[in-house]
């Protein structure tokens, strides 16, 4: 079991490119999260998606951010025209399908390694 | 909204000693889940220690166990028997159960050094 895959681990950019982080979730996991960790904070929650539906994006910013979950393929974040402030840390989490289940176990999210971006 | 508060930015502790680290938490549910997560130098969040709000009984795993407080809303780690490998941050996350929507929120973290 490979685990959350994300990549890159590591992804330079100027302002005004675009970024694309990819996450793919555990095996058997169909529930993706996407967090990210500003220097010296915590992770902050962004949006949840489970396959083709956005679940829950309330942690998204408005303008330039965007997140899918295809069918086939892994979970992509999109940043269009990055600006310095976008240089954080992004996390992917997955989930199995057994939300909201109390006492499932399920309710446990595992963490890929992050991608951390850099805008020049 | 819920928020989670770790008062304690840093903390130090010899090897072999034990050591607390404290989390409070703000939420009206009645329904929701604690959790401690490790981030080590690598910065991958490690899954420490789970808590369900139903349970009275404090969860434990091997040298990690917690101090859950519901009505003081309060959830302590203690880290017994201290090792160089749990130089970590620690956060403290709550989630509560809302449609199924499993949002985790963060404390600030708690930086742990472990010396020699």
């Amino acid at each position: 079991n490979a685990g959350v895959m994300q990549n890159p681990r590591h992804l330079v950019r100027r302002r005004g490119q675009e970024a694309r982080l990819r996450c793919s979730p555990m095996k058997g996991h169909s529930h993706v999260y996407w967090y990210r960790q500003l220097p010296e904070e915590g992770l902050k929650f962004m949006v949840y998606l489970q396959k083709e539906n956005i679940i829950d994006e309330s942690g998204m910013p408005k303008e330039r951010f965007s997140a899918e979950f295809p069918k086939e393929g892994p979970s992509i974040l999109r940043i269009q025209q990055v600006v310095r402030g976008d240089s954080a840390a992004y996390f992917c989490a997955s989930s199995p399908n057994l939300a909201g289940v109390v006492g499932s176990g399920a309710n446990v999210l595992t963490f890929g390694a992050g991608s951390r971006l850099t805008v020049l | 909204a819920q928020t989670v508060t770790q008062s304690q930015p840093e903390m130090s502790v010899q090897e072999a000693e034990t050591v607390t680290l404290s989390c409070t938490y703000d939420t009206s549910e009645s329904n929701y889940y604690l959790f401690w997560y490790k981030q080590p130098p690598s910065r991958q969040m490690i899954l420490v220690i789970r808590q369900e709000a139903y349970k009275q009984q404090n969860a434990t795993e091997n040298r990690f166990s917690v101090n859950f407080q519901k009505a003081a809303k309060s959830f302590s780690l203690k880290i017994s028997d201290s090792q160089l490998g749990d130089t970590a941050m620690y956060f403290c996350a709550f989630m509560k159960l809302q449609g199924g929507s499993e949002k985790l929120v963060f404390g600030k973290g708690t930086k742990l050094t472990v010396n020699p």
